[in-house]
């Protein structure tokens, strides 16, 4: 059983359309999370939903929309896609919000490449 | 000054040996630390938490914190070819995660 699932693995489009990708968790985890991963490897936070309310919104530009319908699922729709948002994308999900935390569960991530 | 910073490296290590991985934080009041592995094209994987100043063992991995110092390190004896991968030292801030850079670590035979 996969505890964070992530779909699709791999998205190759064209400038300028509009994609999704979506993530499900069921570790029964109250909060989740997107991450980019750029291509020096640093993971970057973007969002962050705990129990479907959005807790985290970093300076991400405001064509990428995430959307929580409850707590197992979180997925992020992008808009006008642009050459440099070019990455590979991973939902995470923790047990904990806030607190002395623990650490997150990775999904296996999405690559997504703007031609 | 960077939030969590690590040597890129490639550190590189011979089979067998010990390998350390050092972080260093800004925040001096951070209160839990993670280290994860991440092998290429793959996702990260928690290998190691720590909360408290001093040693934390699990089998081949000694995590070290060392908060007046705002320094966490990670110790991998025996480093097998299988260790390598890039490793990714994380601190909690408020509300988030924040990681470092990485630390590319080659283990030779």
């Amino acid at each position: 059983d996969t505890a964070v699932s992530q779909t699709p693995k791999y998205l190759v489009t064209q400038m300028g359309n509009d994609k999704s990708i979506k993530c499900e968790q069921n570790l029964g985890h109250d909060t989740m999370y997107w991450y980019k991963q750029d291509s020096k490897k640093f993971l970057k936070i973007m969002f962050s939903y705990n129990n479907k309310e959005l807790i985290i919104n970093e300076t991400v530009p405001n064509r990428f929309s995430p959307k929580s319908p409850d707590k197992a699922h979180l997925n992020l729709h992008i808009n006008s896609l642009e050459l440099g948002d070019s990455a590979v994308y991973f939902c995470a999900s923790s047990q904990v919000f806030g607190g002395q935390g623990f650490g997150y569960t990775f999904g296996s991530g999405t690559r997504l490449t703007v031609v | 000054q960077k939030e969590v910073e690590q040597n890129s490296g490639p550190l590189s290590v011979p089979e067998g040996a010990i390998a350390s991985l050092n972080c260093t934080y800004s925040d001096r009041g951070s209160q839990s630390f993670f280290w994860y592995r991440q092998y290429s094209g793959k996702s990260p994987e928690l290998i190691m938490s720590i909360y408290s100043n001093g040693d934390k063992e699990d089998g081949r991995f000694t995590a070290q914190l060392n908060k007046a110092s705002q320094y966490v390190s990670l110790l991998i004896r025996d480093s097998q070819p299988s260790d390598s991968a890039t490793y990714l030292c994380a601190v909690k801030g408020a509300d988030k995660l924040i990681f470092g850079t990485g630390t590319r670590l080659q283990v030779f035979p």
